[in-house]
């Protein structure tokens, strides 16, 4: 199953846009690429997904790659309470192996000053 | 309200002593896994189950046992467990059919101690 590589840690100011990368040079065709925020205390929760094309709803901003090797997950105004663990993983939404076996890793933890 | 339920929230027990924890979804999803979560370890995937009778190991299911009767329900069995099974455990599920199929629902999480 692929695999994604993030950086253990982050840094942001309040009200400043956030970053998060995400690689995962061994993506699939039909990889979808998912991103869940965990805050503390908290089960994760759901954020963005996309396959090919940028993606935007109401949390976050998804920017794939052209050749869909990385992501990067944006926030466009940081707050306090976007302070998390923010995971990157690869579904397989065809139906293969991945879709069933997620490898979530430590991802990244965003800590947000005021 | 569209949730998944894990019981109990917390859980002290010694080793050894058999223990179930519950999970339980009311969005009539397909798919359903568990995870353990340890401090510098992330989230590691214990099973999953792909729909009712069929379930799988993740990347750690050494200690567990899970089984998938009825859609909904997807407990965790751990038959003799030892400290090294302290953690905070997670369930999730997600439908997998259509365009809605792809998001996981996570539940508040478990926290067992084995002493």
């Amino acid at each position: 199953d692929a695999k994604t590589t993030q950086p253990n840690s982050m840094e942001s100011n309040e009200e400043e846009p956030v970053h998060l990368p995400c690689n995962h040079s061994t993506i699939s065709g039909t990889d979808y690429i998912h991103w869940y925020r965990q805050l503390p205390s908290q089960g994760p929760e759901y954020v963005i997904h996309g396959l090919t094309s940028n993606v935007n709803n109401r949390m976050a901003s998804l920017a794939i790659a052209e050749d869909r090797k990385s992501s990067t997950l944006i926030l466009h105004r940081a707050t306090l309470r976007d302070a998390a663990v923010y995971y990157c993983i690869l579904r397989d939404l065809a139906g293969g192996t991945s879709y069933g076996k997620l490898t979530f890793g430590q991802g990244t933890i965003l800590t947000v000053h005021p | 309200e569209a949730q998944v339920t894990q019981n109990p929230r917390y859980l002290i027990t010694v080793t050894g002593k058999k223990l179930t924890v519950t999970c339980s979804q009311n969005m009539n999803h397909e798919y359903m896994s568990w995870y353990r979560q340890d401090p510098g370890l992330g989230l590691r995937q214990i099973y999953y189950s792909m729909n009712v009778e069929v379930t799988d190991k993740g990347d750690v299911p050494e200690g567990y046992k899970v089984s998938r009767k009825e859609k909904r329900n997807f407990p965790l069995i751990l038959e003799s467990p030892s400290p090294n099974q302290t953690s905070l455990y997670f369930c999730a599920s997600s439908s997998i059919e259509g365009a809605s199929r792809s998001p996981l629902h996570f539940g508040n999480g478990t926290r067992l101690t084995v002493t």
